[in-house]
């Protein structure tokens, strides 16, 4: 079975502060990780993926995640917050094997104050 | 182009009503994808159709009727909800839907509440 662990319902940062919204999955192979962002009454919206590769996966809006294979993690980050980032952040992934939809974290609030 | 579009925005209905939702997207995407979405919560996949074929339904009850006319469209027919119906209904489309690498691109949903 897959899973994602996304551990804080909500994260704040001042504004201009670097940011962390922290995801862990689990998966059978080789695994396929997303970042979707969802604004107030909107749909998802794609950030980035890790397929293969570099670690450091560049993204939509200047967000980057880092994929950890040893940590099962892939943290999304941003060297500086806008007020405007404030929104619902959603971590998905795919294993290579077994169930092929996404199968989605709980989601993280993020609050960015001016 | 990532445009996945959806109609109504909005949609208020009955316990005895029939309505439609209606998914659309021209990027030529061969997977559509229905989901659930409760406030504050992740999307729960209802239905995918692969190739203008339903490959997946995740025991979802039969008041949800999906179809696909084209490659290009995807409706869910309503009848008979509940009012623990009423969500926010996602529609997703990928490109390729046997590749692990494949991103689903989000419409921006329809509000559905049952009364």
């Amino acid at each position: 079975a897959q899973s994602v662990a996304q551990p804080e319902d909500q994260v704040n940062v001042a504004e201009g502060n670097p940011l962390t919204v922290k995801c862990t999955y689990s998966v059978s192979g080789n695994p396929y990780l997303f970042w979707y962002v969802q604004y107030p009454n909107r749909g998802l919206q794609f950030l980035l993926k890790y397929i293969t590769g570099d670690n450091l996966v560049k993204g939509s809006y200047g967000f980057e995640a880092e994929f950890n294979k040893s940590q099962t993690s892939f943290h999304l980050k941003k060297p500086s917050a806008l007020v405007s980032d404030s929104a619902l952040y959603f971590c998905a992934v795919r294993g290579d094997t077994g169930r092929r939809a996404l199968t989605f974290g709980s989601g993280t609030r993020l609050q960015v104050q001016p | 182009d990532t445009e996945v579009t959806q109609t109504p925005k909005h949609l208020v209905m009955g316990m005895t009503n029939k309505k439609s939702l209606k998914c659309e997207q021209h990027m030529g995407h061969r997977a559509m994808y229905w989901y659930k979405q409760k406030a504050k919560k992740p999307p729960e996949l209802m239905f995918v159709y692969s190739y203008e074929k339903l490959s997946i339904n995740e025991s979802v009850p039969s008041r949800f009727s999906p179809e696909c006319p084209n490659s290009s469209l995807l409706n869910l027919h309503l009848h008979a909800l509940q009012p623990e119906d009423s969500a926010l209904y996602l529609c997703a489309s990928s490109q390729e839907p046997g590749l692990n690498t494949d991103t689903q691109y989000f419409g921006p949903g329809t509000r559905l509440t049952v009364l």
